[in-house]
């Protein structure tokens, strides 16, 4: 049982440089995350989703996009990459009261 | 919107010792899960004890437990006979309806652990 897993788990981007942090998990689970962390600071939402086709915006979306055609995947895209997308990128998702989170990928911008 | 806030960004405490983390949060919601998560080192995010708001018992894992006041909305976590691989940041969460359920996370509390 995976569980969910990111990739990549490190990666390096220019400035305007696009990518997708892929999400993928084996629960079975409707609800979905992306959360950001910035040092010295807890987890921002930055989108999430409900079920397959339903995503919406959390607190911290601009610059980002998500797209939900699965239940097991929640790819992240950044479009023209901005040095204050500097961060460790989480996704999670959910069953009733728990949520599992990956391993991270830890995202610099330069 | 929901409201998290742990206002000791760094603790220590010996080895064998007992240590509180505070965390308070602010809703409107009756119903409602909060949680301590765990994140080491290695970054990697650890449930380490979650309770139901309905619930008026508080939660109990091992070495660590809740002291749950609703009407305070309190919720600070009791780490009994602390060990050294307790120590990392620990975080005090909420679940949003608002958000999709998603968990809403206070800036986390470093724990030092000292022999």
């Amino acid at each position: 049982n995976a569980g969910v897993t990111q990739t990549p788990k490190f990666r390096i981007l220019k400035i305007g440089q696009s990518m997708t942090l892929q999400c993928t998990q084996d629960m079975n689970h409707n609800y979905m995350y992306w959360y950001r962390q910035d040092p010295g600071m807890g987890l921002k939402l930055i989108y999430y989703s409900v079920g397959a086709g339903i995503t919406d915006k959390g607190e911290v979306p601009n610059g980002y996009n998500v797209s939900r055609s699965t239940t097991e995947d929640f790819p992240l895209r950044l479009e023209l990459a901005a040095p204050s997308q500097t961060s460790v990128y989480f996704c999670a998702s959910r069953d009733r009261g728990h949520a599992f989170f990956g391993q991270g990928t830890r995202l610099t911008v330069v | 919107a929901q409201t998290v806030t742990q206002s000791q960004p760094e603790m220590s405490v010996q080895e064998a010792e007992t240590v509180t983390l505070s965390c308070t949060y602010d809703t409107s919601e009756s119903d409602y899960y909060l949680f301590w998560y765990k994140q080491p080192p290695s970054r990697q995010m650890i449930l380490v004890i979650r309770q139901e708001a309905y619930k008026q018992q508080n939660a109990t894992e091992n070495r660590f437990s809740v002291n749950f006041q609703k009407a305070a909305k309190s919720f600070s976590l009791k780490i009994s006979d602390s060990q050294l691989g307790d120590a990392a940041m620990y975080f005090c969460a909420y679940i949003s309806v608002d958000s999709g359920y998603a968990l809403n996370f206070g800036k986390g509390t470093s724990l030092l652990v000292t022999p």
